[in-house]
């Protein structure tokens, strides 16, 4: 059974860099097929998909966030981790981390962790 | 870009009624269309995929149909535990993007 989990810093002060990472179990990084993604959802709102990595390092961002998202790989710890810098309130949001698989033809979510609350303040 | 909009943002349906719920793509998108449940404080859960296709472990009661651009998700015999924020999701192969909808709260009436 594939588990992720995300940890990374709650409070994040407008301007700076927010920073998680996630830890997947029970599954390698390096599976052909899987992309590891990073999905947050505002409070009370729906979901946005931030950006994804697959397991040869390759990354796809939203565009709406290309200029500020980075994620990475570190296949020895079997983590992922996000970075979006230049802060607002508007960043705000739960962040969860996922596993995009193949389901027929279809490419969808079949994991999820938890997700953690990050919070844009002063 | 394709957008996804559901309908309508609140359903309010007594237990053991039918309820049905729409996502509208502002393109065709086949049937590359994902249902997600997601209940208060809890993760999404993959429900329907390909359009049609129930994921592993999900009860009969929920069925997707649909193509093009107009999908339903219809719940029959609705159980208390299927009160929750339901979301579709569409991802396109090139550029790469997944897109959601932005929810549809199925209440207790």
């Amino acid at each position: 059974q594939v588990q992720l989990q995300e940890s990374g810093t709650g409070l994040v002060k407008p301007s700076q860099t927010l920073s998680l990472t996630c830890t997947v179990s029970g599954g390698s990084l390096i599976s052909g097929g899987h992309y590891w993604g990073w999905i947050r959802q505002h409070p009370g709102k729906g979901l946005e998909w931030v950006g994804y990595i697959y397991y040869s390092g390759g990354t796809y961002y939203n565009p709406s966030l290309k200029s500020r998202v980075t994620i990475s790989l570190d296949t020895s710890k079997n983590q992922f981790s996000l970075n979006l810098s230049s802060v607002t309130a508007a960043d705000t949001a739960v962040y969860y981390c996922a596993r995009s698989n193949v389901w027929g033809n279809y490419r969808v979510f079949d994991y999820w962790g938890q997700g953690t609350l990050v919070t844009v303040s002063s | 870009e394709i957008v996804m909009t559901q309908s309508p943002a609140t359903l309010s349906v007594s237990p053991g009624e039918r309820a049905t719920l729409s996502c509208t793509a502002s393109q065709s998108i086949s049937s590359d269309l994902a249902w997600y449940q997601q209940k208060p404080g809890q993760t999404p859960r993959l429900l329907i995929y390909g359009a049609s296709t129930r994921a592993t472990g999900i009860p009969a009661r929920f069925s997707g149909s649909g193509s093009g651009t107009e999908f339903t998700l219809t719940i029959i015999s609705l159980q208390s535990e299927d009160f929750a924020v339901y979301y579709c999701q569409h991802y396109k192969n090139w550029p790469p993007m997944y897109t959601f909808g932005q929810g549809t709260k199925l209440e207790i009436k």
